[in-house]
């Protein structure tokens, strides 16, 4: 089936501006991951979704930034009164099973935010 | 946090073979995965260690000493598409919770 997709491929917004990344993880997947790579960086842990359990939250880096799921489907990140800090990729990616099991993640192509 | 250090870049040259090395922290440690990441694209897994050794898979191994703290990604017969950035990720356990970290990546450049 098909692989994790994400929209939009781009965005660029004003500072100050609110923006919605969507993440649709593969269908069946119950582990669903963000993460954010700043040019030249390496990928930082934003938050991971397990099930029906309460979400990690612990790598989102300001109250600016939040996260949902649907069920086991689709994820909203959400980035409110951006700044230009907040430039990045963010990746979303999922596995068949939680961060404690060896299954791999797979990772969605990213959205490029560009905060002017 | 963790920290996760490996080279920040590497050039070898094609039909030869490179070893990319990774150090981290054993405190926790939990699992290590390495990932491929092309220009402009998604990282893509290529192996998982957890206990010690030596995981063979094609062209592509990795190995792993707990006790380091330290890992390599052996890639053998170098073609010219293998030229990209190789990420290092290690899971450790700590305050009740598991968590991915990622190194920075050591851009691989694969000359003829």
């Amino acid at each position: 089936g098909a692989g994790v997709s994400q929209s939009p491929s781009n965005k660029v917004t004003e500072k100050g501006k609110d923006v919605e990344l969507r993440c649709d993880p593969i269908s069946g997947h119950t582990a669903l991951y963000w993460y954010r790579q700043r040019l030249g960086q390496g990928l930082e842990f934003l938050i991971y979704f397990q099930g029906n359990s309460a979400p990690d939250k612990s790598g989102l880096p300001s109250d600016r930034f939040s996260a949902e799921r649907t069920g086991e489907s689709v994820s909203t990140l959400t980035i409110q009164r951006t700044q230009q800090e907040d430039s990045a990729v963010y990746l979303c990616a999922s596995s068949s099973g939680g961060v404690a099991d060896s299954y791999e993640q797979y990772f969605g192509p990213g959205t490029r935010l560009t905060v002017t | 946090g963790q920290n996760i250090d490996q080279p920040t870049e590497m050039t070898a040259t094609e039909g030869a073979i490179v070893q990319i090395n990774c150090t981290y922290q054993t405190s926790g440690f939990n699992g290590l995965f390495w990932y491929q990441q092309h220009a402009g694209e998604a990282p893509t897994f290529l192996s998982y260690n957890v206990l010690d050794g030596l995981e063979e898979k094609g062209r592509f191994s990795s190995f792993l000493s707990r006790s380091k703290g330290y890992s390599y990604l052996l890639l053998k017969e170098l073609q010219m598409k293998d030229s990209a950035p190789y990420l290092c990720a290690v899971r450790f356990f700590g305050a009740g919770s598991y968590q991915l970290t990622f190194g920075k990546g050591t851009k691989l450049s694969v000359i003829p």
